[in-house]
């Protein structure tokens, strides 16, 4: 079974700083990796994904995050925090599989509420 | 990045009544679309896997005959709730997972809908 931890429930951070939102997780095989970003009464928007290659992925807004086998984890990461940035992060694994039949079934982590302030 | 269209966004409806929620790939096509129900401050719980042109696949403990799903066409699945009941209130969230190019294995997702039964 695949499982995906995000230890923190909430992250504060200054505009300006640097972020960065954690998540670990659990797998046999090789995973596929995303993290998707939530605003209220919203659906997700995807952010970024990993499936092979370089372990430094750039997705949308600025954002980043590094694959890192040996810890499994798959950490969010910005630069430069924007008020804007506040909302509900979410990792998700996934194994590959047939495009049919449920294959790419996505497991979510509990999620990350990042509070930007001023 | 693709769009997925989620409707309705709210519904508000009588115990003993049936809902039915539309979920539209706009701009591919989707052989395969999830349906996730999230709870206040939780992450989302996958319920079914729904596939063009066959049955849907259940999450265990998700009744089949409570949730029904049809995925009649490439671009269109419908979730159907039937005879509501106030636990059935909950966000509904559609997924559409594209077939191919740099998108491949992201799924993409509707808005949500937010039902609440009386």
């Amino acid at each position: 079974a695949q499982s995906v931890a995000q230890p923190e429930d909430q992250v504060n951070v200054a505009e300006g700083n640097p972020l960065t939102v954690k998540c670990t997780y659990s797998v046999s095989g090789n995973p596929y990796l995303f993290w998707y970003v939530q605003y209220p009464n919203r659906g997700l928007q995807f952010l970024l994904k990993y499936i092979t290659g370089d372990n430094l992925v750039k997705g949308s807004y600025g954002f980043e995050a590094e694959f890192n086998k040996s810890q499994t984890s798959f950490h969010l990461k910005k630069p430069s925090a924007l008020v804007s940035d506040s909302a509900l992060y979410f990792c998700a694994v996934s194994l590959p599989g047939r495009l049919t039949g449920g294959g790419n079934k996505l497991t979510f982590g509990t999620g990350t509420q990042l509070k930007v302030e001023l | 990045g693709a769009v997925v269209s989620q409707h309705p966004s709210r519904v508000i409806c009588k115990s003993g009544t049936s809902v039915k929620i539309e979920c539209r790939s706009l701009d591919f096509q989707a052989t395969t679309m999830f349906w996730y129900r999230q709870f206040p401050k939780q992450s989302l719980m996958l319920m079914a896997t729904s596939n063009e042109g066959s049955k849907a696949t259940y999450e265990q403990g998700v009744e089949k005959d409570k949730f029904l799903i049809n995925h009649a066409s490439l671009t269109l699945s419908t979730l159907t709730v039937t005879s509501a009941h106030p636990e059935d209130s909950s966000f509904y969230i559609c997924s559409a997972r594209d077939q191919g190019g740099p998108a491949k294995n992201i799924q993409y997702f509707g808005a949500g809908t937010r039902l609440s039964v009386l």
